[in-house]
């Protein structure tokens, strides 16, 4: 298995709280991206990076940004949090374009 | 932007059965096709990845074929068991990976 880890693995937060979710990888490839998951839209890209301090956005980027300072660690921020982004949050890597691409186990956070 | 669709949502076999999972995608111009397996509460596993240049990838008891130019993508399951039973995604690579909703798959001993 890649070596992936997502944290928290579960949150419950309050509206109007800022969280951040943090993907850590063990692997050194070059692309990580932040998916969210959604009953009767599958999985969503957010965000995604390329390489340190390269990033760009995905198709449902808007209340979300992110930071990668390190090629292992891509970290998700929602500003403020709103219940609409209650979700199962999964980030992903991959060497290079083309090549299989490898998730983490997901955050499951609920926002009330 | 490019559309993912696979139907059925949900599949319901007897064990043993060959089954085949389908996967369309609206635009053709795609770097390749990958599918996933998932089950409750984890995360996505990676089964086959098919380059656009390729035809199909098999791995045991899986084969995955891929068209690209009627936009289509099949995933072939021989001799069906229990443990097959999950969530079947597929994802098209572009400029980045398009998602399907998935099939769920159960499998009946």
């Amino acid at each position: 298995d890649a070596g992936i880890t997502q944290s928290p693995r579960h949150k419950v937060t309050e509206t109007g709280t800022p969280v951040t979710l943090r993907c850590h990888q063990t692997e050194n490839h070059r692309y990580m991206y932040w998916y969210r998951q959604d009953p009767g839209h599958g999985l969503r890209l957010i965000h995604y990076s390329y390489g340190v301090k390269d990033t760009d956005k995905g198709e449902v980027s808007d209340g979300y940004s992110v930071s990668r300072s390190k090629t292992e660690d891509f970290l998700l921020t929602l500003e403020s949090a709103t219940s609409s982004q209650t979700s199962v949050y999964f980030c992903a890597i991959t060497p290079r374009e083309g090549e299989p691409l490898h998730f983490g186990n997901g955050t499951r956070l609920t926002v009330t | 932007k490019q559309e993912v669709t696979q139907i059925p949502a949900a599949l319901s076999v007897p064990e043993g059965e060959n089954l085949v999972l389908n996967c369309s995608f609206t635009d053709s111009a795609i770097y390749n096709l990958q599918w996933f397996r998932q089950d409750p509460g984890k995360g996505l596993t990676s089964l086959l990845l098919i380059q656009s240049s390729q035809r199909e990838q098999t791995s045991g008891r899986l084969n995955a074929s891929l068209d690209k130019s009627s936009g289509r993508s099949t995933l072939y399951i021989a001799a069906s068991q229990p443990g097959d039973s999950a969530t079947y995604l597929c994802a098209v690579g572009g400029n980045q990976f398009y998602f399907g909703t998935g099939t769920s798959l159960t499998v009946i001993p």
